[in-house]
């Protein structure tokens, strides 16, 4: 079974430019998570989809950062204008899909972006 | 706010030693409980999850869980220098997504 699939796995990006990433979650996992994990520090939520709605958002910063799932399967995060400060590792995680975070998540190899 | 700690080490012992990681939670109504392994550059990979309280082994691995004490441990028996990773423990406040703690860098010595 395939994993979770990510792309790209590395970005370089000059500020100010938009970028964007792409995740395809395990067949059949209805849950899909973004992560933001910066070095020496676990992932951060950024947002929780189940299916093709956002259930949890409310970390995601919305004047630079956007994310869509259409047809509940893979999903796009983009930055727009991106900073030096979102320079990380973005990381996409899927799940089957039980109420909450009881069920587990499933880890895709992460995009490393680098701002300069 | 909710928040995981962890000591971020790093935690050095030698092979063969037990591995002993650590982990409080801020949210008593925390449900679920996880720790993950993360090797360097890589993703993180999940190890053992646990939901009661008590201990749950898996192989060389043991979890255990203090819901009065909110705490959460993971043993590591008969270290080998292949477990030298990163050991992210992972809460579920109440049935929210998992907030992770910063992590602990474990070193096993040859």
């Amino acid at each position: 079974e395939a994993g979770v699939v990510q792309s790209p796995r590395y970005k370089i990006i000059e500020k100010k430019q938009p970028v964007a990433f792409w995740c395809n979650p395990i067949s059949g996992h209805n849950t899909l998570y973004w992560y933001l994990q910066n070095l020496g520090q676990g992932p951060e939520l950024l947002i929780r989809y189940e299916n093709e709605e956002a259930v949890d958002d409310s970390q995601l910063p919305k004047d630079r950062f956007s994310a869509e799932r259409l047809k509940g399967v893979d999903s796009t995060l983009k930055i727009q204008p991106a900073e030096l400060g979102d320079s990380a590792v973005y990381l996409c995680a899927s799940s089957f899909g039980l109420a909450g975070g009881t069920d587990t998540q499933y880890f895709g190899p992460g995009t490393r972006l680098t701002v300069l | 706010q909710k928040e995981v700690e962890q000591n971020s080490g790093p935690l050095s012992v030698p092979e063969g030693a037990i591995a002993s990681l650590n982990c409080t939670y801020s949210d008593r109504v925390s449900q679920s409980f996880f720790w993950y392994r993360q090797y360097s550059g890589k993703s993180p990979e999940l190890i053992m999850s646990i939901y009661s309280n008590g201990d749950k082994e898996d192989g060389r691995f043991t979890a255990q869980l203090n819901k009065a004490s909110q705490y959460v441990s993971l043993l590591i028996r008969d270290s080998q220098p292949s477990d030298s990773a990163t050991y992210l423990c992972a809460v579920t406040p109440g049935y929210s997504t998992l907030t992770f703690g910063k992590g602990t860098m474990l070193l096993v010595s040859p």
